[in-house]
């Protein structure tokens, strides 16, 4: 059964760094590229950021580049998204999810982890 | 960035109703339009994918249609379990986008 499970978010303040994790099992992780997906409180779902399967390749959002870094861990099955610089509006719901990349679309996604940025 | 709007933005119906949701791209996608539905503190779920392609284990009351800019997503009779928040997105190009949402309530 493929799993997907988030960890790490919390209450942090502005300014100030999270590194988010998403340990993956059921599948063979290292043949997937992976994205992460944020909901603010009430808000519909926006693209974050996506990693190929080896780690040679990211991409962002613009409202997240320079600040937040994808990487993974192929030996350890797991995604990260470092957040530095947070800001207010950086407060959501954190979901990993997986990507078939001929097609794109995401068929498995984590239970999603809540970042909060606040003083 | 291809910006995805959906409409009706929310929705009351009954069950049993016939229920289309509309999605449209600001530019062509071809077919790489994708839906999905989320429940209230839930993570979405996959229910088609390139335009018309049902999940697995997706009940078959869904169906998806379009192709270039304009997408519907239809549940041919609704259950119970169906009234959620449905959302599209495009895979045509990165940043990935998503509709704002269509949130489907019971009459």
């Amino acid at each position: 059964e493929v799993q997907l499970v988030e960890s790490g978010g919390g209450l942090v303040q502005p300014g100030g760094s999270l590194r988010l994790s998403c340990a993956a099992s059921g599948f063979t992780f290292s043949s997937y590229w992976m994205h992460w997906v944020r909901q603010a409180p009430g808000k519909g779902l926006v693209w974050v950021s996506r990693i190929n399967s080896d780690g040679s390749s990211t991409s962002y959002a613009d409202s997240v580049k320079g600040r937040f870094t994808i990487s993974r861990d192929n030996a350890k099955n797991t995604l990260y998204l470092q957040m530095n610089s947070l800001r207010a509006e950086d407060t959501a719901v954190y979901y990993c999810a997986r990507v078939r990349v001929l097609v794109g679309y995401f068929d498995y996604w984590g239970q999603g982890t809540l970042v909060t940025v606040s003083s | 960035d291809i910006q995805m709007t959906q409409s009706p933005s929310s929705l009351s119906a009954s069950v049993g109703d016939r229920v289309t949701i509309t999605c449209r791209a600001s530019q062509s996608i071809s077919s790489y339009l994708n839906w999905y539905q989320q429940k209230p503190g839930k993570a979405p779920k996959l229910l088609i994918y390139a335009a018309s392609s049902l999940q697995s284990g997706v009940p078959s009351r869904f169906s998806g249609s379009g192709s270039g800019t304009d997408f519907t997503l239809t549940i041919s009779s609704l259950q119970p379990e169906d009234f959620a928040t449905y959302y599209c997105q495009q895979s045509y190009s990165t940043p990935r986008t998503f509709g704002q949402g269509t949130r489907l309530e019971i009459k």
